[in-house]
């Protein structure tokens, strides 16, 4: 257990359909980073935020993503209508702004859609 | 554009004999690398890193090697055991803090 939770663990919702993620970082850290995972690949950066700040945003994050950290703690990352192409492993990560400082993820939300 | 790759997808290893998971990457300025160990139904988690100021860095069993030269970084697993068997992934961290994956080389020991 690095610290980091996320919740749901796992998720499967039919096409067309709205999903939010949830993920705790370390209590004191100021960076939260959203990977997405697909089968085989390795994890694919989505966007990061510094506090409550939302500092930049991968071309990979469509407009139908959304992602939110409203007081610089929690955040949740939101699907709309979604596609079967959505369909892969959420990674949240933590750590301090501090330079070569690791970055601790956590277990992971499997999304099927149907 | 930006890459970081890993030269094999599998590797099978005896018990007891060491390992060695390779990794190059394209950008020559790139400062820091990390690897890490991804289980089953688990986040990556953090093994060992190395800044571009050194060649060499150890840790418990493993070893990471940056040539800078030739672009490529390496991650040797000493007496390497059942428990290491996972996907190993490196990363180099880019402005912000964010990270750039390779696809992974999944580790496989045989007792």
């Amino acid at each position: 257990d690095t610290g980091v939770s996320q919740d749901p663990r796992h998720k499967i919702t039919k096409r067309g359909q709205n999903v939010t993620f949830r993920c705790d970082p370390i209590s004191e850290h100021n960076r939260l980073y959203w990977y997405r995972q697909t089968l085989g690949q390795g994890p694919e950066f989505l966007t990061y935020f510094q506090n409550e700040a939302q500092l930049e945003k991968s071309r990979l994050l469509s407009d139908r993503f959304s992602a939110e950290r409203p007081k610089g703690s929690f955040s949740t990352l939101e699907i709309q209508r979604t596609e079967q192409g959505d369909s892969a492993m959420y990674l949240c990560a933590s750590n301090d702004r501090v330079p070569y400082n690791e970055q601790f993820f956590g277990p992971g939300t499997r999304l099927t859609v149907l | 554009g930006e890459s970081v790759g890993l030269h094999l997808p599998t590797l099978s290893v005896q018990e007891g004999d060491n390992s060695i998971i390779n990794c190059a990457y394209s950008n020559s300025a790139s400062d820091y690398f990390i690897w890490y160990k991804q289980e089953s139904g688990k986040g990556p988690q953090f093994i060992i890193d190395i800044r571009s100021n050194m060649d060499k860095r150890q840790g418990q069993r493993v070893t990471v090697l940056l040539n800078k030269t030739v672009k490529h970084l390496s991650l040797q697993i000493a007496a390497t055991q059942p428990g290491d068997s996972a996907v190993y992934f490196c990363a180099e961290k880019k402005e912000g803090g964010k990270l750039i994956f390779g696809q992974g080389t999944e580790l496989s020991v045989k007792p």
